[in-house]
């Protein structure tokens, strides 16, 4: 199948600094790139939805400005989570769906933020 | 209201047994998309399988088959043969329209393999 990467899998950051997420379709082309957040035991809750050379459309209730999202090519998105919180300690993931791959979506690893 | 519904919070299966994983559906557009995820502890997700609303055999990948119940709207996922590698959540996901970007997850199920 497709490959996603994200990067990195676990970063550790101070409280009031920002911190960049990066996920990279390694052998297609990703029109699509989806942004989700998991709390502990539950299920993905999407975050926003970026199209290559667009601005992401967020989902209600997420702040653009905190969780800023860029989708610059084909092959990269980055969420950088600013002036990060405690409470941003999260389980994040991306997903990338493009033509080549029909209609299935394929995953990143997933980063696990901890803010201290 | 819930666009998946996945009942079985937790499930349990003996190694090497066959284990049904239950997912049911909500949509009223005629043209779908059904996918079933695998997270194990290290948080990753792994497509399994997908199954599409027209399609008119039920999907199998290996030691996964959907049991895809259009008039019913579920889409149930059958493991056989369960190893202890597949202790995992396990989502269920529907992409609505053909190439449509509103995909929805269910709460997931937690299948736990016994030795």
């Amino acid at each position: 199948g497709a490959v996603v990467s994200q990067h990195p899998s676990r970063v550790i950051c101070k409280s009031g600094t920002s911190v960049k997420i990066e996920c990279r379709s390694l052998d297609f082309q990703a029109t699509t790139m989806f942004w989700y957040r998991q709390f502990p035991k539950q299920s993905l809750m999407l975050m926003a939805t970026s199209n290559e050379g667009s601005k992401a459309t967020y989902e209600q209730g997420v702040e653009k400005d905190k969780f800023l999202i860029n989708h610059a090519s084909l092959t990269l998105s980055t969420l950088t989570v600013t002036s990060a919180h405690p409470e941003d300690s999260s389980f994040y993931i991306c997903s990338a769906q493009g033509q080549v791959i029909g209609n299935t979506i394929y995953f990143g690893e997933g980063s696990w933020l901890t803010v201290v | 209201a819930q666009k998946i519904t996945q009942t079985q919070p937790g499930m349990f299966v003996q190694e090497k047994e066959a284990v049904t994983l239950d997912c049911t559906y909500d949509t009223s557009d005629p043209s779908y998309g059904l996918f079933w995820y695998k997270q194990p502890s290290s948080g990753e997700m792994i497509f399994l399988i997908y199954q599409g609303s027209y399609d008119q055999q039920n999907a199998t990948e290996g030691r996964y088959s959907l049991n895809f119940q259009k008039a019913r709207k579920s889409a149930n996922l059958v493991i056989s043969a369960s190893q202890l590698g597949d202790s995992a959540m396990y989502f269920c996901a529907m992409r609505e329209g053909s190439y449509g970007q509103n995909f929805v997850f269910g709460p997931g199920t937690r299948l736990s393999v016994l030795p």
